[in-house]
Formats: structure tokens, C-alpha cells, sequence
């Protein structure tokens, strides 16, 4: 199975603030994707990733950008933290047509 | 773009009792279908997943079914336990950067 691991599990942040959320995969898979999950609204694709330095919006890019200088790692990045940006962030490596999670970050924007 | 809904958004059984989850999806094309277990603080874990060439998969006490002229699929679980208790996600692909996810059903197993 493929192993990622998310550089935080619990981060509060001031509005304004700039976050960086860090996503490591260790199988040398291509895709690569960030999601938000909200209650009710189940997984939102944010961005993904199919090689080094290459993305594609997903569904809810606004807000967000995304960095991917090296195979194994993929950032997401919060330009300027808002309230509504409070959530529970997913990363997920893809291998074949499997997703694979990280354990998450939750998010907390005061 | 594919969309996936998923019914019931919550469900209760008695342990023993059989769960049963449905999922639509909106495009044709989808090829394959994961469903996902996200035990609560945990990360959502793939269960079982199955193909669009393929009407049933089964896997111990869990199997899914698709119905590809109508759009669905389903996931039944068995003499449910109580460690069965999870929030489960469907999600619908076509290819390798597409895949939706459902909104989620919370599973209860009551003992």
C-alpha cells in the first residue's frame, strides 16, 4: 500500500495568515490530490497533481494554490487564510486508479 | 464532469441487521468505483472497489453491486458489527485524475 503522511494533524491559524499544509507519498506515484471534507459535503477536490510542477483545479480552487517541486511531495497552500477556509484537508496518492489518504489536517481559522 | 449522490446520509441498524448504501453516478463513461471506511479522527480507507465490467464483488461480509443501464451501485454489509460504525463514501471514475466522491453515509451499529 501506498504510504502518505500529512505534515500536521491539528493547525489553528489567524485570518490574513499564510498556511502551508505539506503532503508526502512514499510509492513514486504521479497523481497526487488535495481535498477538503465538510460535514454533508463529503470530499471537494481542491487541486491535483499529475507529475512535478504540473496541476489542475479541481472543483473549489478558490483561495488555494498548490506546489509539487518533487515527485514525492505536494503542497497545498492558503494564500490568506479566511474562516471559511476551517475544515479537515485530505491529500491522496494515486496508485493505478486507487486513491490513497493521508491522515489528515484539521484546520481551524480564527 | 461526473457526479456522484449517495443515500441515506445516515443509517442505523441493529448489530446483526444488514446496511445497504446506494450511489448514483451521472456519467456513462465511469469505469470504476471505489467505496471508502473513515472510521471516526481516521483516514478514509478503500474497502472494496469494482469495475465496470463486473456486476457484484464480494469480500467477506461486504460486497457491492453496479447496475450500469441505471447508474448505480450499492454497498451491502452483512451481520453488521459494531466496528462496522463509520462514515462510507462512494466515488465514480472514468479515468486517472477524475474520481467524486458521495457526500458520505453515517453508518451506526447499534449493539
Amino acid at each position: 500500500d501506498v504510504k502518505v503522511t500529512q505534515s500536521s494533524r491539528y493547525l489553528v491559524k489567524r485570518t490574513g495568515e499564510k498556511v502551508f499544509l505539506e503532503c508526502v507519498q512514499d510509492m513514486d506515484h504521479e497523481n497526487m490530490f488535495w481535498y477538503r471534507q465538510d460535514p454533508g459535503l463529503g470530499l471537494r477536490l481542491i487541486y491535483f497533481s499529475y507529475d512535478v510542477k504540473m496541476k489542475e483545479k479541481g472543483d473549489i480552487p478558490e483561495g488555494y494554490s498548490v506546489s509539487r517541486e518533487k515527485k514525492e511531495r505536494f503542497s497545498l497552500i492558503l494564500e490568506s487564510a479566511s474562516t471559511n477556509q476551517t475544515s479537515m484537508y485530505l491529500c491522496a496518492a494515486q496508485g493505478g486508479q486507487t486513491q490513497y489518504f493521508g491522515p489528515g489536517t484539521r484546520l481551524l481559522v480564527l | 464532469g461526473e457526479n456522484v449522490e449517495q443515500h441515506p446520509s445516515t443509517l442505523s441498524v441493529q448489530e446483526g441487521d444488514s446496511a445497504v448504501i446506494k450511489c448514483t453516478y451521472s456519467d456513462s463513461a465511469s469505469n470504476y468505483f471505489p467505496w471508502y471506511k473513515q472510521e471516526l479522527g481516521k483516514r478514509p480507507q478503500l474497502i472494496i472497489d469494482i469495475r465496470s465490467n463486473v456486476g457484484e464483488k464480494k469480500d467477506q461480509r461486504i460486497a457491492v453491486t453496479l447496475n450500469k443501464t441505471a447508474k448505480h451501485f450499492s454497498l451491502h454489509i452483512t451481520e453488521t458489527q459494531p466496528e462496522d460504525s463509520a462514515v462510507y463514501f462512494c466515488a465514480g471514475s472514468m479515468g486517472y485524475n477524475d474520481m467524486r466522491f458521495g457526500a458520505g453515509t453515517r453508518l451506526t451499529v447499534k449493539p
